[in-house]
């Protein structure tokens, strides 16, 4: 069955990094898009990035823009999130999702929280 | 990209329909099908109900339902059923290759 599982986060400090990941399984990585959505504590779903299948392309959510990198490695079945300059409203569960065509989120993982606090 | 307006919170007894709304612009539900709809129970990651306006993937209840017209997308749930107690969110492609979700509404069962 389709896994989703993400990992790396925690909490830090305002102004530095961290780097999520994104282990996949059960379904043929490197023919999904794949995408990062976001939820702050008590609030909506707020997308943040998505990837294409081949890693040709990358489209980010205005607030992570130059803050934040979304990559994948293929040969690890692997999805990535790295965000720099980290802020308190990044404050947030960080699901990873597919991204088939017009980035419809067909499976989804469990989330992982990041925590944005000095 | 401003989040496509959802009503807050919308409710109904067992075995009624209800509907929701999601508003947007010509530059995301108005101007593509690709209009998609997410249940998420508390605690849990979102589940998708809906794709492309009214495609429902397998395995979702024929209760649910999609359409859209102009700039206003909408998921309508038949036979209201307990379970379906949960929170719902549209979201569109956009102009900018981006994606945008909706506000959020919140079913309740009465």
């Amino acid at each position: 069955q389709v896994q989703l599982v993400e990992s790396g986060g925690g909490v830090v400090q305002p102004g530095r990094s961290l780097r999520l990941s994104c282990a996949a399984s059960g379904f043929t990585f490197r023919n999904y898009g794949m995408q990062w959505v976001r939820q702050a504590p008590g609030k909506g779903l707020e997308w943040v990035a998505v990837i294409w299948y081949d890693g040709s392309n990358k489209y980010y959510a205005d607030s992570v823009k130059g803050r934040f990198t979304i990559s994948r490695d293929n040969s690890k079945n692997t999805l990535f999130l790295q965000m720099n300059s980290l802020r308190g409203e990044d404050t947030a569960v960080y699901y990873c999702a597919t991204a088939s065509g017009d980035y419809v989120a067909s499976w989804w993982g469990q989330g992982t929280l990041v925590t944005v606090s000095s | 990209q401003s989040a496509l307006t959802q009503p807050a919170s919308v409710s109904g007894s067992p075995g009624q329909s209800i509907t929701i709304s999601c508003t947007g612009t010509s530059s995301d539900v108005g101007g593509y099908n690709y209009v998609s709809w997410y249940q998420q129970h508390p605690g849990k990651a979102p589940k998708l109900m809906i794709y492309e306006v009214s495609n429902r993937p397998s395995g979702v209840s024929n209760r649910f339902s999609g359409s859209k017209s102009g700039n206003t997308a909408s998921l309508t749930i038949s036979g209201l059923q307990a379970e379906d107690e949960a929170d719902y969110y549209c979201s569109s492609f956009t102009s900018s290759s981006t994606l945008v979700f909706g506000t959020g509404t919140k079913v309740t069962v009465l």
